[in-house]
């Protein structure tokens, strides 16, 4: 939904330690789901997309898990490493007949303490 | 962000001014969109295209027009730019439903 101008909610975890964050999405219609990584100074970065027919997605030490019930994603990311450190954002996929956007949360920054 | 280009990667406006910013790709996709992102927020979607000649309006289109008349570009226009318009701008492109790629950005300053 809808973007305030809040200070980013912030994640800080050790260097190897597991990592998860959390988003809501509005559209309960909403079908298809992308978390970017965005570095400082850097456009967003696909990590990984989940479509609303599954409840769990694995990438390379990343994990989405998808909850329609109560419209809520998470992003696991396993041994996070210092390069993880970023901006992180949901972003959900309106339907084709509803225009097809795409909708950003506001975004988690992770910082990864070595 | 293979295959996006997007120009210029800075640029500082006057009030009133105007001036277009590019998006181009080279992959065949045919959905291509506009985004803002201001600092503490997240992307906001100013217009997208599904495809060459079709245009339409996101979330915070005042103050910006597009067109698409082929499916490589998709320029932004600001007509009169305003400080209120100082932003980062992000083209995306994609198809329907799959991954989409943003370009680098254009950081634009209005004073």
């Amino acid at each position: 939904g809808e973007n305030v101008g809040l200070h980013l909610p912030t994640l800080s975890v050790q260097e190897g330690d597991n990592s998860i964050i959390n988003c809501a999405y509005s559209n309960s219609a909403s079908d298809y789901f992308i978390w970017y990584k965005q570095e400082s100074g850097k456009g967003p970065q696909f990590i990984i997309d989940i479509r609303s027919n599954m409840d769990k997605r694995q990438g390379q030490r990343v994990t989405v898990l998808l909850n329609k019930t109560v419209k809520h994603l998470s992003l696991q990311i396993a041994a996070t490493q210092p390069g993880d450190s970023a901006v992180y954002f949901c972003a959900e996929n309106t339907p084709w007949n509803q225009g097809g956007k795409l909708i950003f949360g506001q975004g988690t920054e992770l910082s990864v303490k070595p | 962000n293979a295959g996006v280009t997007q120009t210029p990667k800075f640029q500082v406006l006057k009030t009133g001014q105007s001036m277009t910013l590019q998006c181009a790709q080279d992959m065949n996709h045919e959905y291509m969109s506009w985004y803002r992102q201001d600092p503490g927020m997240g992307l906001r979607l100013i217009h997208y295209s599904v495809g060459a000649g079709i245009t339409d309006q996101g979330e915070v289109p005042n103050g910006y027009n597009v067109s698409r008349s082929t499916t490589e570009d998709f320029p932004l226009r600001l007509l009169s730019a305003a400080p209120s318009q100082t932003s980062v701008y992000f083209c995306r492109t994609g198809r329907l439903n799959t991954e989409a790629f943003f370009g680098q950005g254009t950081r634009l300053t209005v004073v």
